[in-house]
Order: C-alpha cells, then sequence, then structure tokens
C-alpha cells in the first residue's frame, strides 16, 4: 500500500513571505495522481492544487505552487505571498492511477500552517 | 459554482443508536465516496459508490456500515449501530470521472458525529 508522509507537524510563515510545506510518498506505481488540500477552521477539505505524474511540468495555481520529483517521490507544495487567509491544515494526498487499485485518496497526517501579521 | 453539500452539520447520538448521514453530490458527477477524520488524525477513506454498487471499501466500511443511493440526488451513509470510536468528522466527496482531468474528488463540509 502506498504510504503519504508529511514530515512537517507544524510550520509558520510572515504574511507577504514564501514557505514550502515538504511531502513525500512510497508507491511502485508509474501512474499516479498527487493532491494538495487545504483544511481550514471550519473543517472543509479544499482543493488547492494538482498533479498528473505523468507530467513533468510542476503544476501551479495563482499563488500556489508545487514542486514534484518523481524520482526522489517528493511533492512539496509552495505558497507564495503568504495571506492571512492561507493559514489551515494542508493535507498531501495520491491516487492511483491503475483503476485495479481504486480510486481512493491516501492522504498524509497533515502539516498545519500558521500565517503571522 | 455547485458544491457537495452534507446534513446535518453536527449529529450528536447515543452509542447502539443508527444514525445516517446525507450527502447531495455534484449534479454531474458520477462517482461518490464518503472519508472520515477522527479528530486530531488524518483523513481515512471508507468507501467508493459507483453506478448504485459499492466499488471500493476500506478494512474500515465493515458491516455496521452501509451506503445508499437512494434518489437521483443524494448519497447516505448509515451506521448501524453507533459505537464511541465512531465519533468522527464524516466526508462525503463526488468526482465526474476516475481518470483524466475530472477524476479531482470534491469534498462536502462535513457532518461532525459525536456519539455519546
Amino acid at each position: 500500500a502506498q504510504t503519504v508522509t508529511q514530515s512537517q507537524p507544524e510550520m509558520s510563515v510572515q504574511e507577504a513571505e514564501t514557505v514550502t510545506l515538504s511531502c513525500t510518498y512510497d508507491t511502485s506505481e508509474s501512474d499516479y495522481y498527487l493532491f494538495w488540500y487545504k483544511q481550514p477552521p471550519s473543517r472543509q477539505m479544499i482543493l488547492v492544487i494538482r498533479q498528473e505524474a505523468y507530467k513533468q511540468q510542476n503544476a501551479t495555481e495563482n499563488r500556489f505552487s508545487v514542486n514534484f520529483q518523481k524520482a526522489a517521490k517528493s511533492f512539496s507544495l509552495k505558497i507564495s505571498d503568504s495571506q492571512l487567509g492561507d493559514a489551515a491544515m494542508y493535507f498531501c494526498a495520491y491516487r492511483s492511477g491503475y483503476s485495479n487499485s481504486g480510486y481512493a485518496l491516501n492522504f498524509g497526517k497533515g502539516t498545519s500552517l500558521l500565517v503571522t501579521p | 459554482e455547485p458544491e457537495v453539500t452534507q446534513t446535518p452539520s453536527h449529529q450528536v447520538t447515543q452509542m447502539g443508536q443508527e444514525v445516517i448521514l446525507r450527502c447531495v453530490p455534484i449534479s454531474n458527477h458520477l462517482y461518490f465516496y464518503w472519508y472520515r477524520q477522527i479528530l486530531g488524525q488524518k483523513v481515512e477513506f471508507l468507501v467508493s459508490f459507483y453506478n448504485n454498487e459499492i466499488s471500493e471499501k476500506s478494512e474500515i466500511f465493515d458491516d455496521q456500515f452501509s451506503v445508499e443511493r437512494p434518489d437521483g440526488s443524494n448519497f447516505t451513509l448509515k451506521i448501524r449501530s453507533t459505537k464511541l470510536e465512531d465519533s468522527a468528522m464524516y466526508f462525503c466527496a463526488s468526482s465526474e470521472a476516475t481518470s483524466g482531468s475530472r477524476d479531482t474528488q470534491y469534498f462536502g463540509p462535513g457532518t461532525r458525529l459525536t456519539v455519546l
């Protein structure tokens, strides 16, 4: 089974600064998808960004970008120009690309991001 | 923008009671999921549902759990006889497909279940 590891339980960043959240995963599959979800205090899970393993280009969504290193099995999230509203728990998730492995998202334990003024 | 909705937002029940958690997936989505998150822990997959049947389930999803799509819009999770350890946030999610750019799972706001 695939495992997703987020080694930083908590991170802190000052408003307008840049922060990087790390995520590593373990898989023997070559086709898969990776996601970052944000969970603010309301506890709703909000998709931040998505990456297909077969794409070499790193995904970006406005201030959010990823550094996808397939050989190293690393998928870090960079948040630029941090805003107070970015404060949340961030979860990295893995999903197999093979139908016989199912379509369940496998989540890491999360990183709590604090944004200070 | 279409979104997944869940009711109730908070459910309190006595141990041993049955509960039904309700979800309305995004209307053109075909794949439905339930996840749970015990307080302070990671989100865990329970079950996925497609074409009116379970397509995948985890070890957590034992005989106490069942899912149903009773009509064209609702997707429900039933816990037959709740235990204290069932206390958690339950998230419903849906996706349009399971491959390509349409496979993204969109989550509802969750139902907080408290078992006393």
